[in-house]
């Protein structure tokens, strides 16, 4: 089945301590990114990588980290946690370069910062 | 002023209704136009996909363009409890990253 798996799907933390949200697809995807989704704010998108060791940031990059040393995983890393990063997550892929496809999103992390 | 804008809601209509969801845009340049349906707890998922103006039926579901007036709409005929979700838009022009959701309007359908 395609899918994007992300994980932990729920996590609280407390501020400053690193953490690190998974983020892995099956449809051997050019492109991945990461969004945050804050009510009444929508989807806002944190990085991007169109392909293997290319990444860049999106709108809302400050206080985030992102590789891509495989083709399938994108793992989001939070080097020091705030509470103003309380949000929910989403990984999403597409197929080729063009945002012209479909993108797949993840089920999400709820992620709380104390 | 954002580049994609959306009504938020909530929207609440009876089961049967007809049901109109909207966004305007600024950005002419957008050519691709997208509704992404989001169940709670859930990631987005594609709704319907529309390359410039004009209108798309899928079932009960038709997308409509307007680049002259940069306003795209979603509607929903005989609308279900199965409808109630979060109703995103988004739009591109074709570029490597250029998407742009709109805030998603939540909509619940009741028995």
């Amino acid at each position: 089945e395609a899918q994007v798996t992300q994980n932990p799907r729920y996590l609280i933390t407390v501020t400053g301590k690193k953490l690190t949200v998974t983020c892995s697809q099956n449809m051997n995807h050019e492109y991945m990114s990461w969004y945050r989704q804050d009510p009444g704010l929508g989807l806002r998108q944190i990085y991007y990588s169109m392909n293997v060791e290319v990444t860049d940031k999106g709108d809302v990059p400050e206080g985030y980290k992102v590789s891509r040393k495989e083709k399938r995983n994108f793992p989001l890393i939070l080097e020091s946690p705030s509470p103003n990063q309380t949000s929910l997550y989403f990984c999403a892929s597409r197929r080729g370069r063009g945002a012209t496809g479909e993108l797949f999103f993840g089920e999400g992390s709820r992620l709380t910062v104390l | 002023q954002k580049e994609v804008e959306q009504d938020p809601g909530p929207l609440s209509v009876p089961e049967g209704a007809i049901v109109s969801l909207n966004c305007t845009y600024s950005n002419s340049a957008f050519q691709y136009f997208m509704w992404y349906r989001q169940y709670s707890r859930k990631g987005p998922e594609l709704l319907m996909y529309t390359y410039s103006s004009g209108n798309k039926e899928d079932g009960r579901f038709t997308a409509q363009v307007d680049k002259s007036s940069k306003y795209i709409s979603l509607f929903i005929r005989d609308s279900q409890p199965s409808d109630s979700a979060t109703y995103l838009c988004a739009m591109s022009a074709g570029n490597n990253n250029d998407m742009r959701f709109g805030a998603g309007t939540r909509l619940t359908v009741k028995p």
